[in-house]
């Protein structure tokens, strides 16, 4: 079957860095897609990685390695409302996004 | 219309009613989505639709069924709402279905 694994919860600290990992066991590969999801709201778009290496978009970067199954989104200097759920989700062989169920990182002051 | 809208935003609902939630987006993107996100769980997709007038069966299917009569609409439909469905119920539509995928707002159903 198809899995997409995450951690439930992480806590950081105001101003700090926090990596979230996500491990994939997918039918195929077309794409790796990082989104933001605030408490009550919509999932919004992040990242997309489809090729190994770094993406680096302002204080978030996303990491891919297809070889590993393995992806990692990380947040620097963190803000308060950064605090939110954090959702990986991968694009499979019939372009079907699968999704995990997905991170809520607490940020402290 | 500014992107993707969902109606109603909320909805408490009877056992054994039908129901059916909109879904409209202005970007003319051709494929369209239904997810229910549960506590614990990822999305999952009940139903998709890669272009107008056709339709497809996601991973929960059961109990839900929808059309794609146009680019714009994709209406979800519970014809005989059961308490399992409840949910928060969220429509997406991305440009080729290899893209980044927009959200509604969302749905909140109950159903008692």
């Amino acid at each position: 079957g198809q899995n997409i694994d995450q951690p439930t919860e992480m806590t950081a600290t105001e101003g700090a860095i926090v990596q979230i990992n996500c491990t994939y066991q997918t039918s195929g590969f077309n794409g790796l897609f990082w989104y933001q999801q605030h408490a009550g709201e919509a999932p919004t778009f992040l990242s997309y990685n489809v090729l190994d290496g770094l993406e680096e978009k302002g204080r978030f970067s996303s990491f891919l390695s297809r070889s590993k199954g393995y992806s990692y989104l990380l947040l620097k200097e963190l803000q308060m409302k950064d605090s939110a759920s954090y959702l990986c989700a991968v694009l499979d062989s019939n372009y079907q996004l699968i999704w995990g169920a997905g991170t809520k990182l607490i940020i402290k002051p | 219309i500014a992107g993707i809208t969902q109606a109603p935003t909320s909805q408490i609902l009877a056992a054994g009613r039908r129901m059916t939630l909109r879904c409209t987006q202005d970007m003319r993107h051709n494929a369209m989505y239904w997810y229910r996100q549960d506590l614990g769980l990822g999305l999952r997709l009940i139903h998709y639709s890669n272009t107008a007038g056709t339709t497809g069966k996601g991973e929960v299917p059961d109990g839900y069924s929808v059309s794609r009569a146009n680019t714009d609409d994709f209406p979800l439909t519970l014809a005989s709402a059961v308490p399992s469905q409840t949910s928060v119920y969220f429509c997406a539509s991305s440009d080729s279905g290899q893209g980044e995928a927009f959200f509604g707002q969302g749905t909140r159903l109950t159903v008692v």
